[in-house]
């Protein structure tokens, strides 16, 4: 079944800590984006990358970092300079434009 | 700037009565809209999308939502809530231009719940 595919689901971290989360497509789409969500907050975006080893900054990316090896992976570093990194973070991916995005089922990152 | 505004954050209904969730959006091109729905805890789904064409889309799960050019509004209906409805929605509308292009911007939400 093609798909997205986010791990782990649940994610705890001692504050100081980067970490690393993954996202896997196998849907053969060029573009993938990372959102950050939070109660009554909606979607905001931290990165995104059209293609393969070329990525962009959203609304939100101070503290984070990605990189885009692989055309089916986009893995986001949350890094110790992200004040507040506790959230639900959610991968999506896109064929085309004017296509819709397709997400993943997200990771709750909860930082002690 | 382009912006999503979803006035509702929280709407309860009856199971069996009817819904529509308010979208309105700013953009200065013809849009691309969406709609997804959200599960606690979990991912996404695209319940439907506006391009181009008729301006009623149909999507899955008997939504449907009317895209009205004079109001930017793209509101979602339902013509009979199930109890299995109870989710949070999202407006989104898609940038179709520049470097951002397919770049989508979300609406806060509506949070709906369902009286049996």
């Amino acid at each position: 079944d093609g798909g997205i595919t986010q791990s782990p689901k649940y994610l705890f971290r001692k504050e100081g800590q980067n970490v690393t989360l993954s996202c896997e497509q196998n849907l053969n789409h060029d573009a993938m984006y990372w959102y950050r969500q939070d109660p009554g907050q909606g979607l905001r975006l931290i990165y995104y990358s059209q293609i393969v080893n070329d990525f962009q900054k959203g609304d939100i990316a101070e503290g984070y970092s990605v990189s885009r090896e692989k055309k089916e992976s986009f893995p986001l570093t949350v890094t110790s300079a992200q004040k507040n990194p506790t959230a639900f973070y959610l991968c999506a991916s896109r064929s085309g434009t004017p296509e819709a995005q397709f997400f993943g089922p997200g990771t709750r990152l909860t930082v002690l | 700037a382009q912006s999503v505004t979803q006035p509702d954050i929280h709407i309860t209904v009856s199971e069996g009565a009817s819904l529509e969730l308010r979208c309105n959006y700013s953009y200065g091109a013809t849009p691309y809209l969406f709609w997804y729905v959200q599960s606690p805890g979990q991912g996404l789904q695209l319940l439907l999308k506006y391009f181009s064409g008729d301006t009623l889309v149909q999507g899955i799960k008997g939504f449907e939502a009317e895209f009205k050019r004079s109001q930017s509004s793209f509101n979602l209906r339902k013509p009979s809530v199930h109890w299995s409805d109870a989710a949070e929605y999202f407006c989104a509308v898609g940038r179709n231009y520049g470097g951002s292009q397919g770049n989508l911007i979300f609406g806060k939400g509506t949070k709906l719940s369902v009286k049996p």
